[in-house]
């Protein structure tokens, strides 16, 4: 059980442009769900926490304007990388955790590289 | 916040050895897990173990909260054992705020 996809697996695009990325609790109801952002070889650094049907919380440093964080049911939160360059280049996780749970679960990632 | 600090770094070993990686952090936790990434990046949870010890097959765990450090043992390590381990530690009892340690890469050669 606690089965997260995430979606897509890897995209590619233009400087400028933005991407979403989906993040669905298959099989539980996520009242939590986070993001992470993970560099080469290194660990998992946390952007925001997603509660549903509130705004994202997020993390110092982390531009809100940047990266839209929808959370509209209880199965679906969506990263939404606005105006993507270079930098933005990385590995996004999305977690999810059911109501009182205490495991944190993942979804496969999503590999951005903008050109 | 608190500083969650593994080691080795690195770890190489041949099929069949034995290994054990460690999980400092710098202050009292509630929740404390641990995680394996695959060379894919797919995320794995391993173990929730705040205090006392857990096994799971070849794999098992031991916090001492305490003493402020937690263990993962591996035995008869396997080629799809390799990957980078995490744990994470948070003073919450829920998973807000987990923060992840630097990360053990393990890799096993037949």
């Amino acid at each position: 059980g606690a089965v997260v996809s995430q979606h897509p697996s890897w995209v590619i695009c233009k400087s400028g442009t933005s991407v979403k990325i989906e993040c669905r609790s298959l099989d539980f109801q996520a009242t939590t769900m986070f993001w992470y952002r993970q560099f080469p070889k290194q660990s998992l650094m946390l952007m925001a926490t997603s509660n549903e049907g509130s705004k994202a919380t997020y993390e110092q440093g982390v531009e809100k304007d940047k990266f839209l964080i929808n959370h509209a049911s209880l199965t679906l939160s969506t990263l939404t990388v606005t105006s993507a360059h270079p930098e933005d280049s990385s590995f996004y996780i999305c977690s999810a955790v059911y109501r009182g749970g205490e495991k944190l679960f993942f979804g496969s990632g999503t590999q951005l590289s903008v050109l | 916040g608190i500083q969650v600090e593994q080691s080795p770094p690195d770890l190489i070993l041949q099929e069949g050895a034995n290994s054990t990686l460690r999980c400092n952090f710098s202050d009292s936790v509630n929740n404390l897990q641990w995680f394996h990434q695959n060379p894919w990046g797919q995320l794995i949870n391993l173990f929730y173990i705040p205090s006392g010890t857990k096994q799971n097959g070849r794999l098992s765990a031991t916090t001492v909260a305490t003493e402020r450090y937690s263990l993962l043992y591996i035995s008869s390590s396997q080629t799809t054992d390799s990957g980078v381990y995490f744990c994470a530690a948070s003073r919450s009892y829920n998973t807000d705020k987990l923060i992840f340690g630097t990360g053990t890469r393990l890799q096993v050669f037949p």
